[in-house]
């Protein structure tokens, strides 16, 4: 399964955006980028996923490199309920849709 | 509109005891997934299953096994639990490997300790 690469952890104040980056250098055609988020105690929720074009949805945008091998996920402006763990995956439409999840980005967000 | 289930929610065993982890979902997905996530770290995959009666191998699989009799049900069994497998374990399931918008859906976890 290709790998992805993110930040350990990030900071940020509230009401600020946050772009919080992923490489993904060995991605293949046919895998999609999908990010989750973990709060605390939590399983992992979806966030936000794309496969070339940007996509914005209630919860996110997600900015994609032209090559594909860098995401960016945006949360426009951050509160205090958006302190999490962030994964960028990558989801394959073959080998049965396995995804291996790294460590993550925990993201801090500041009063 | 439960989503994915699992039970127990905190489970205590000894060492050498064994038990099953239930995992349901309603939303008629063909593929389902056992993590495990150990402190501070991500979500590493145990196994999976394609569809009802299929199973296979995930990165960790050594000291667990699966079974899939029904569509919405996917178990993961313990025979002879170690204190290595203290962790907590996540179920995902998804609709088939063609994305169809949402990715998995993850349930609430289970926290297991071995002593």
């Amino acid at each position: 399964d290709a790998k992805t690469t993110q930040p350990n952890s990030m900071e940020s104040n509230e009401e600020e955006p946050v772009h919080l980056p992923c490489n993904h250098s060995t991605i293949s055609g046919t895998d999609y980028i999908h990010w989750y988020r973990q709060l605390p105690s939590q399983g992992p929720e979806y966030v936000i996923h794309g496969l070339t074009s940007n996509v914005n949805n209630r919860m996110a945008s997600l900015a994609i490199a032209e090559d594909r091998k860098s995401s960016t996920l945006i949360l426009h402006r951050a509160t205090l309920r958006d302190a999490a763990v962030y994964y960028c995956i990558l989801r394959s439409n073959t080998n049965a849709g396995k995804s291996t999840f790294g460590d993550g980005t925990t993201l801090t967000v500041k009063p | 509109n439960a989503g994915v289930t699992q039970t127990p929610k905190f489970r205590v065993l000894k060492t050498g005891q064994s038990m099953t982890l239930l995992c349901a979902q309603d939303m008629n997905h063909e593929y389902m997934y056992w993590y495990r996530q150990d402190p501070g770290m991500g979500l590493r995959l145990i196994h999976y299953s394609v569809g009802e009666g299929t199973t296979a191998k995930g990165e960790v699989p050594d000291g667990y096994n699966v079974s899939r009799l029904k569509k919405q049900n996917f178990l993961l069994g313990l025979e002879s639990a170690a204190p290595s497998q203290t962790s907590v374990y996540f179920c995902a399931s998804s609709y088939g490997a063609m994305d169809r918008g949402r990715g998995y859906t993850f349930g609430s976890g289970t926290r297991l300790t071995v002593v």
